[in-house]
């Protein structure tokens, strides 16, 4: 059975640092063709897609917010963290992971972690 | 960027009818591979985006067959045949063939 699920701090102050973790089970993000990539969704608005790391390690990010993000993985391949500096009211929403695969784009979704950015 | 155009914004359909909703990217689709990398997602109310449909027309893994895709290039249909009440959300559609990943913003279907 496949889980995503991420974890982050709910709130944080402008400027500082994001931490999150997407913890996932049931597929390794050693195999050949696996993708976890993160996206989020400020209240009442749609998707953006932010950065995602492959099985190889390859990262890539959404240029708009390059100079600011940075995913990694664990090396048990069960854990992928993404980075945001600086942040800014701007930055508030719901965080998800979600897996890609050759087969199938996005076919597993984590819960989501609502963010606040305030002071 | 790729710009994803969806519409209607919203839609209000009885139950049994069948809806179509569009999305119009602002470049080709198709990729070097000759495959289109064009899906099409479900939010329901409080949850997760669901995976409804892959690559313009594979259903995704446990989705009924009154879900279908069509399309090509730059132009994609996203067919509800026969609504049902669990079809009520927002649908996006999203295309992973050029970088950054850009998707619609959304169409809200309500049930009558």
């Amino acid at each position: 059975q496949v889980t995503l699920k991420e974890s982050g701090p709910g709130m944080l102050q402008p400027s500082k640092t994001l931490s999150l973790t997407c913890s996932f089970s049931g597929f390794s993000l050693s195999t050949s063709g696996m993708v976890v990539s993160w996206i989020r969704q400020p209240s009442g608005k749609s998707l953006e897609w932010l950065a995602a790391i492959d099985w190889d390690g390859d990262k890539y990010y959404n240029p708009s917010l390059k100079s600011r993000l940075t995913v990694s993985k664990d090396t048990s391949n069960t854990q992928v963290f993404l980075k945001i500096t600086s942040v800014d009211i701007a930055d508030t929403a719901t965080y998800y992971c979600a897996r890609i695969t050759t087969v199938a784009p996005f076919d597993y979704w984590g819960q989501g972690v609502m963010v606040t950015v305030s002071s | 960027d790729v710009v994803m155009t969806q519409t209607p914004p919203s839609l209000s359909v009885a139950i049994g009818q069948s809806v179509s909703i569009s999305c119009k990217s602002s470049q080709s689709l198709v990729y070097s591979d000759g495959k289109t990398y064009l899906h099409w997602l479900l939010q329901s109310p409080g949850q997760s985006p669901k995976l409804l449909i892959y690559q313009v027309s594979n259903l995704g893994s446990g989705v009924p067959d009154r879900f279908s895709g069509t399309g090509s290039q730059k132009d994609f249909t996203l067919k509800i045949s026969r609504v049902e009440a669990e079809d009520l959300g927002v649908y996006y559609c999203v295309q992973a063939t050029h970088f950054p990943l850009t998707f619609g913003s959304g169409t809200k279907l309500e049930i009558k």
